[in-house]
């Protein structure tokens, strides 16, 4: 069984500072792994996804994510935070010959200006 | 850029009664999927749809629920009896392949509230 814990249901930043969201995974196979946003009133819309090759991965808008297999983590960053970056984000997992994606319960990002 | 739309956006029904949720997945994709969000708990998978057959389904997809492709466009979730604890935001969404590696492209959603 594979599942996805994200800590901390709401994260603040400030307008240009730092952004950190954790996700941890659990898997018996290596995973392959994603992060999802959604702004209000929109679906999920895909952020970046590992699945083999280089660790560290870069999306669109600026995040970037970086898997750990020996912490089992997939920390999503962005080094300056931007007022459209308020959203929620959704970390989930998935694995050779799965479809189906096994999220996290997400984390409300709030930008402070 | 293609998309996957959902119809309609929120559905109000009373318990018992029947609902259908519609989705319309990119148009050359070949797995379709729903998955459902209840109020303050996690994204979770009900089913996953291929070749006109349910490939995959949770413990949630139940007898109530059934999904259908009617048409070459059209992927729709039908709940005959709800209940009040089928209220959540419902997402379709579809993908070119089934493998692992594949991005799923989700929908907005439609939020189902039962009464």
């Amino acid at each position: 069984a594979q599942s996805v814990t994200q800590l901390g249901s709401h994260v603040s930043v400030s307008e240009g500072a730092l952004v950190l969201l954790r996700c941890n995974y659990s898997s018996s196979v290596p995973p392959y792994l994603f992060w999802y946003v959604q702004y209000p009133n929109q679906g999920l819309q895909l952020l970046l996804k590992y699945t083999t090759g280089a660790t560290l991965v870069k999306g669109i808008n600026g995040f970037e994510a970086e898997f750990k297999k020996s912490e089992t983590s997939f920390h999503l960053t962005k080094p300056s935070a931007h007022m459209s970056d308020a959203a929620e984000y959704f970390c989930a997992v998935n694995n050779f010959g799965n479809e189906k994606l096994t999220f996290g319960t997400g984390t409300r990002l709030t930008i402070i200006p | 850029e293609p998309e996957v739309t959902q119809t309609p956006s929120h559905q109000v029904t009373q318990m018992g009664q029947e609902v259908i949720l519609r989705c319309v997945p990119i148009s050359n994709h070949l797995y379709f999927y729903w998955y459902r969000q209840i109020l303050g708990q996690k994204v979770e998978f009900l089913v996953s749809f291929y070749n006109n057959e349910i490939s995959e389904k949770s413990e949630i997809f139940d007898d109530q629920f059934s999904v259908e492709r009617p048409d070459g466009s059209n992927f729709t979730l039908k709940i005959r009896s709800t209940k009040l604890e089928d209220s959540a935001m419902y997402f379709c969404a579809s993908s070119g392949s089934g493998r692992g590696t594949d991005t799923q492209y989700f929908g907005p959603g439609t939020r189902l509230t039962v009464l």
